[in-house]
């Protein structure tokens, strides 16, 4: 079965210092993938994507993910964190393009 | 960038009526739409998958008699809530595939539907 694994519910991080979102696939098949940020009642914006180019992904808001087929992650990071990015992160998994599989999302805070 | 927009932001009704939630592309066409349901704190649910001019597919467990799913246009789909009761409120999402990418979905900014 398709599936992603977020291995964190919750990451807490001080503001300017880096961030780490772990996130785990499983397939037998090339996917794509997508980290997603939702800030509280907002809908779901579009940081980065992976489809089978460049390993490494660098998104908006100075994310970058880098797609490691050989430990099939995906994982999500930033140099340095800011208030801002106090949010919710989903990583999602698409193999057909229609359906996609998303993660159960973990919730970032922001220490000042 | 691709953007969809959703309408109403925000919704209370009375238990028994029907609530209708507009999404839309606003910029690029889309042939398929998703509706997804949140509830707090937990991640989207998909609902179903429409596409331009044809029929709803439904996930399962979903009745098609109470989310009705309308996607007349390249632009537009709507959710329609009927007969709502208060376990029906939640935060529901739409999303559009741009015709020209096969693999990326573009979020709305999501409905708070409260059945009272």
């Amino acid at each position: 079965a398709q599936s992603v694994t977020q291995l964190d519910s919750h990451v807490s991080v001080s503001e300017g210092t880096p961030v780490l979102l772990r996130c785990n696939y499983s397939s037998s098949y090339s996917p794509s993938l997508f980290w997603y940020v939702q800030h509280p009642n907002k809908g779901l914006q579009l940081l980065l994507k992976y489809t089978s180019a460049a390993t490494l992904v660098k998104g908006i808001n100075g994310f970058e993910a880098e797609f490691k087929k050989s430990e099939t992650s995906f994982h999500l990071t930033k140099p340095s964190a800011h208030m801002s990015d106090a949010a919710e992160y989903f990583c999602v998994v698409s193999y057909t393009g229609n359906q996609f599989y998303f993660g159960t999302g973990t919730s970032l805070t922001v220490i000042p | 960038g691709a953007v969809v927009s959703q309408h109403p932001s925000r919704v209370i009704c009375k238990s028994g009526t029907s609530v209708k939630i507009e999404c839309r592309s606003l910029d690029f066409q889309a042939t398929t739409m998703f509706w997804y349901r949140q509830f707090p704190k937990q991640s989207l649910m998909l609902m179903a998958t429409s596409n331009e001019g044809s029929k709803a597919t439904y996930e399962q467990g979903v009745e098609k008699d109470k989310f009705l799913i309308n996607h007349a246009s390249l632009t537009l789909s709507t959710l329609t809530v009927t007969s709502a009761h208060p376990e029906d409120s939640s935060f529901y999402i739409c999303s559009a595939r741009d015709y020209t990418s096969t693999d990326t979905q573009y979020f709305g900014p999501g409905t708070r539907l409260t059945v009272l």
